[in-house]
């Protein structure tokens, strides 16, 4: 079965630049969520999409932003990059009939040098 | 928001069973138990959740205390790929986010 998709699996950066992270859910989610999980920590939520329009926020850094697109993908943009950005990001779909199961994906891996 | 208190780990041996409890004494009526897991490198996975009654499906059963103020999921016979982060969450009808607590680290021994 087709699972979520995340690019690029692995990304490094310096302090001060910018990266996209890309998701692309299950074939029909509707519904995206955006994860990030430091060195040792659990997952914290930072934002979520349903429809194409933001349905909920967590502590989302300004420096960031997301979106997602008519195709459900959804992208993470990070701005003036920190060493403390450096983070496993998830992403999750889930759809009418998943009953509120959310499937993740394999992450992104950030290192921000 | 209504909190899970977790052992912080576990250890069981290989192909026996296991059992994690949860406890979340301030669970509301219309709070479902979630459980998600994490396997090492991975991103987590979703085993199962229920509200009242107790649950089983391919991966694991849930058992609720009648007062739901504790679970335990139940792993009948572990294996090594269980190995893994289990958490125990609260999610209220319409609140789509998982909020993740500390869970609890299962170890396998062989």
């Amino acid at each position: 079965a087709a699972g979520v998709i995340q690019s690029p699996r692995h990304l490094i950066k310096e302090k001060r630049e910018t990266a996209t992270l890309k998701c692309y859910p299950i074939p029909r989610h509707d519904t995206v969520y955006w994860y990030q999980q430091g060195p040792g920590q659990d997952p914290q939520f930072l934002i979520s999409f349903y429809e194409k329009m933001q349905s909920d926020k967590g502590s989302i850094p300004d420096r960031f932003s997301a979106q997602q697109f008519s195709d459900y993908h959804s992208e993470l943009n990070m701005s003036s990059l920190e060493l403390g950005d450096s983070a496993l990001y998830f992403c999750a779909s889930t759809g009418l009939a998943e009953a509120d199961t959310q499937y993740f994906g394999p992450g992104t891996r950030l290192t921000v040098l | 928001d209504a909190k899970t208190t977790q052992p912080n780990s576990m250890e069981s041996n290989e192909e026996e069973p296991v059992h994690l409890p949860c406890n979340h004494s301030t669970i509301s009526g219309t709070d479902y138990i979630h459980w998600y897991r994490q396997l090492p490198s991975q991103g987590p996975e979703y085993v199962i959740h229920g509200l009242t009654s107790n649950v089983n499906n391919r991966m694991a059963s849930l058992a609720i205390a009648e007062d739901r103020k504790s679970s335990t999921l139940i792993l009948h016979r572990a294996t090594l790929r269980d190995a893994a982060v289990y958490y125990c969450i609260l999610r209220d009808v319409g609140d789509d986010k998982i909020i993740f607590g500390k869970g609890t680290r299962l170890h396998i021994l062989p």
